[in-house]
């Protein structure tokens, strides 16, 4: 059974830190999306990351996929209170299709004024 | 920006009820999800759907629920003698094609059983 495991669980910071949430599995994943999801609402996708050891940046989050595709983590910097949300990381797939995606439990973020 | 839009958003059903939740997807996806969350528990995935058959669907996807759509624009999710343990968000989801996990989601319908 493929897992995602996300660590830390919460986090809570100042405005202005960095901080890094990361999400990791025993097993190979094609591909690992990261979406981010605010209570009461629909996950968001926020990048999609393919290759082994890619880097994508998205203004000040940057996303990368290990080398061996079987972990990736979320860098943010200088937090602002925007940024508060729940990030979950993803992997396809379910029954071999990459759209059937297996959630982590997300990484709870808040970013303090 | 196209997006894919769920009704009702919230339901409140009497246990052995059946519910319909409905999702109209985006207009040019092809592929069509459904999963849930339970409060405080992960997305999980239910079931997918591509060229009017389920393509995968999951352990918790059993005789009590089925999908269809009915009319080209629709996308349900019905479930049969609702059990307290259904109470959750459930999430429609659609995508362009079925290599990525590059899924838009619906804002969901919250279902509570009594």
């Amino acid at each position: 059974t493929q897992l995602l495991e996300q660590s830390p669980q919460f986090l809570s910071i100042q405005e202005g830190e960095n901080l890094t949430v990361y999400c990791n599995s025993s097993s190979v994943f094609s591909s690992l999306q990261w979406y981010r999801q605010e209570p009461g609402e629909g996950p968001v996708l926020l990048v999609t990351v393919v290759t082994g050891g890619e880097v994508k940046k998205l203004k000040r989050l940057t996303f990368q996929f290990g080398d061996a595709r079987k972990d990736s983590s979320l860098h943010i910097t200088a937090a602002q209170p925007g940024d508060t949300g729940l990030y979950l990381c993803a992997g396809g797939g379910y029954g071999g299709s990459q759209g059937n995606l297996i959630f982590g439990k997300g990484t709870k973020l808040s970013v303090k004024p | 920006e196209p997006e894919v839009t769920q009704t009702p958003s919230h339901q409140v059903t009497q246990m052995g009820q059946e519910v319909i939740l409905r999702c109209v997807p985006i207009s040019n996806h092809l592929y069509f999800y459904w999963y849930r969350q339970i409060l405080g528990q992960k997305v999980e995935f239910l079931v997918s759907f591509y060229n009017n058959e389920i393509s995968e669907k999951s352990e918790i996807f059993d005789d009590q629920f089925s999908v269809e759509r009915p009319d080209g624009s629709n996308f349900t999710l019905k479930i049969r003698s609702t059990k307290l343990e259904d109470s959750a968000m459930y999430f429609c989801a659609s995508s362009v094609d079925g290599y990525t996990g590059e899924l838009f989601f619906g804002e969901g319908s919250r279902l509570t059983v009594l």
